[in-house]
């Protein structure tokens, strides 16, 4: 079963403005990790924000926010005053427990298209 | 640089024939993973390490031979090519899970496989 869902295959965003990239996921777990990464057309992955399952606050970095609701399973990744750098592929990522070999599991992705 | 280094960067092969992708880190990262990166697939585990000496089978084995016999190094072997193991491989390292902040992955810079 698939654990990790990322349900918009790509998405077109006018420059400046937030965009939400949406993942949700499954476990039945009380601890986990949730990454997002970036992957640029040059192909190399970035790690971008990292959320914890036992983490009080949304974590931020910069320009990205994960909107963890953990009660429905869900971890989306805000980007603010989005740039034409911000064009690339996005991964949501869950790292299961250390009982599971502490495997991360990536979903499909989604495209961002950032518009000028 | 610090850093998951992985070589080569492209190859082509034959059908049948053998190679080994070889990946190193140089920051005392216990979990070393390869994954391939297939298009609407997102990245599948092949095969994953906890330490040196230690290996299991990820999502999609089949056709892939790893070993660790340091903590730095994670070659991944293909022994007869196919068609079907044509993708864009990725070595990652992290630190074993532990309490507190996850930085996840390193990732190396990926390596483009075509088997004809």
């Amino acid at each position: 079963a698939q654990k990790i869902t990322q349900t918009q295959p790509g998405m077109f965003v006018q420059e400046k403005e937030a965009v939400t990239l949406d993942c949700t996921y499954d476990t039945s777990d009380p601890s986990y990790g949730l990454f997002w990464y970036k992957q640029p057309s040059s192909g190399e992955m970035i790690f971008l924000i990292y959320q914890g399952s036992y983490d009080q606050q949304n974590a931020t970095e910069g320009r990205y926010s994960l909107n963890f609701q953990k009660a429905r399973k869900s971890a989306n990744l805000v980007i603010s005053a989005s740039q034409l750098g911000d064009s690339a592929m996005y991964f949501c990522a869950m790292r299961e427990p250390q009982n599971r070999d502490d495997k991360i599991i990536f979903g499909k992705g989604t495209r961002l298209h950032i518009l000028p | 640089n610090a850093g998951v280094t992985q070589t080569p960067k492209f190859q082509v092969l034959k059908t049948g024939q053998s190679m080994t992708l070889q990946c190193a880190q140089d920051m005392n990262h216990e979990y070393m993973s390869w994954y391939r990166q297939d298009p609407g697939m997102g990245l599948r585990l092949i095969h994953y390490s906890v330490g040196a000496g230690i290996t299991d089978q990820g999502e999609v084995p089949n056709g892939y031979n790893v070993s660790r016999s340091t903590t730095e190094d994670f070659p991944l072997r293909l022994l007869s090519a196919a068609p079907s193991q044509t993708s864009v491989y990725f070595c990652a390292s992290s630190y074993s899970r532990r309490l507190g902040r996850d930085y996840g992955y390193t990732f190396g810079s990926g390596t483009r496989l075509t088997v004809v």
